[in-house]
């Protein structure tokens, strides 16, 4: 079955740690995306890629990076430098010109 | 700039039909989409409607565009205690291959 699989669920980190979460997909998407939700907030884009080796900053990009080495993998790193880390973290991917697709999350909670 | 906004509630009893409301800004939006998120999880894509057509049908979920007042409706019959969930509408700004999304509408469906 066709995916986008983000790991773990829940993460735990203790303050000024840096934290990388996963997220793989085989949809054979171009386009990846990262979200961040926090409750009452909907959902906030941090970084987006529309193709491998290339990405953009969203609209939260400060403390955080990523990388797009494969078609596949678009990893988040959440570093010490983002103030309020703790949130739902959402993965998703697209062909171009069509819906995203979404991960289940990654719960982060930095204490 | 790119804005979506929805109510943040909305409760309804078993049965009746719910009623989603969303505005949003972006003119050029090519298509409006409805996800929906259940506790814990990522957001499923419910439907989406391409922004020349003023109304789709899918089950028991219809969807009505009104473009000259950038309004967006997403209506589901016979709601059932399973809807519970968080709708979300989203627009997809011409420039960008990202969504747009609004914070989120809450439905609380009473037996």
């Amino acid at each position: 079955d066709g995916g986008i699989t983000q790991s773990p669920k829940y993460l735990f980190r203790k303050e000024g740690q840096n934290v990388t979460l996963s997220c793989e997909q085989n949809l054979n998407h171009d386009a990846m995306y990262w979200y961040r939700q926090d409750p009452g907030q909907g959902l906030r884009l941090i970084y987006y890629s529309q193709i491998v080796n290339d990405f953009q900053k969203g609209d939260i990009a400060e403390g955080y990076s990523v990388s797009r080495e494969k078609k596949e993998s678009f990893p988040l790193t959440v570093t010490s430098a983002q103030k309020n880390p703790t949130a739902f973290y959402l993965c998703a991917s697209s062909r171009e010109n069509s819906p995203l697709h979404f991960g289940n999350g990654t719960r982060l909670t930095v204490t | 700039g790119e804005d979506v906004e929805q109510s943040l509630f909305l409760s309804v009893r078993e049965g009746d039909s719910s009623v989603i409301n969303c505005t949003y800004t972006d003119s050029s939006s090519t298509y409006l989409y409805w996800y929906k998120q259940e506790p814990g999880a990522g957001l499923q894509l419910l439907t989406y409607i391409f922004s020349n057509m003023d109304m789709k049908q899918d089950q028991r979920l219809t969807v009505l565009l009104n473009k000259k007042d950038k309004h967006l409706s997403l209506r589901i019959a016979d709601t059932q205690t399973g809807d519970s969930a968080i709708y979300f509408c989203a627009e997809t700004p011409e420039s960008q291959g990202n969504l747009i999304f609004g914070k989120g509408t809450k439905l609380s469906v009473k037996p």
